[in-house]
């Protein structure tokens, strides 16, 4: 158990919809990362928090937004949904604020099916 | 363009010692190499951080050369338990714009008995 919770785990939705993904990082952890995992991308890195404020963007989608809250937890805003963003999202969490320094504790994910 | 490149897939057969190479031709002057390893759906997990000549810890081994423009984890003794993906993780330098924290594409390991 890496400590960071992400919910909810499986989501299927319809094309043109919006959920909200959510992740708890680790207790301490100040910065949150975002990623994507499809089968041929791989893991894209879409966006970075720390301590409540963007830190890093990535490859991230007008689309798609993310916020981190006063009590750190982040969301991950998926809206106009479309087939190829079925993936999974991971979240990270990590004591530093630098983009690769230590090392980044990773959720289960959550899965997003787009019918 | 900077990129990150690891050979898609490696097969091995328990006991033996696995070495997994990344390149990385453009990486941040100033930023550590990191690997992971993923099993299926699952997030990945921390295996090894350096940042030039070796590091070892209980479960692998990572070299990078002076120039850092690849790394070797080195897993000793593989067992089953050790199939899965395995991805090198480096920020990678875009010239003065925000650096990026680039996955590589990652490598199947798979071991065999």
């Amino acid at each position: 158990d890496s400590g960071v919770t992400q919910t909810p785990k499986h989501l299927i939705t319809a094309t043109g919809q919006r959920v909200t993904l959510r992740c708890s990082p680790r207790s301490g952890d100040l910065s949150v990362y975002w990623y994507q995992q499809s089968l041929d991308q791989g893991l894209q890195f879409l966006i970075q928090y720390y301590n409540g404020e963007e830190r890093a963007k990535g490859n991230i989608l007008e689309r798609f937004s993310a916020q981190q809250f006063p009590d750190l937890h982040s969301e991950l805003n998926l809206s106009s949904l479309e087939l190829g963003d079925s993936a999974l999202y991971f979240c990270a969490s990590s004591v530093y604020s630098t983009v690769n320094t230590g090392e980044l504790f990773f959720g289960e994910g959550s899965r997003l099916t787009v019918l | 363009l900077a990129k990150t490149t690891q050979p898609i897939s490696m097969d091995s057969y328990e006991g033996q010692e696995v070495n997994i190479t990344c390149s990385h031709n453009n990486i941040a002057t100033n930023d550590y190499i990191t690997w992971y390893q993923q099993f299926p759906s699952q997030g990945p997990r921390f295996i090894i951080q350096g940042y030039k000549t070796k590091v070892t810890n209980e479960v692998a081994s990572l070299f990078i050369p002076a120039d850092r423009k690849s790394s070797t984890l080195s897993l000793p003794r593989v067992s089953l338990s050790d199939t899965a993906v395995y991805y090198c993780l480096v920020v990678l330098n875009y010239g003065g714009a925000t650096n990026k924290l680039i996955f590589g594409t990652g490598t199947l390991l798979a071991v065999q008995p």
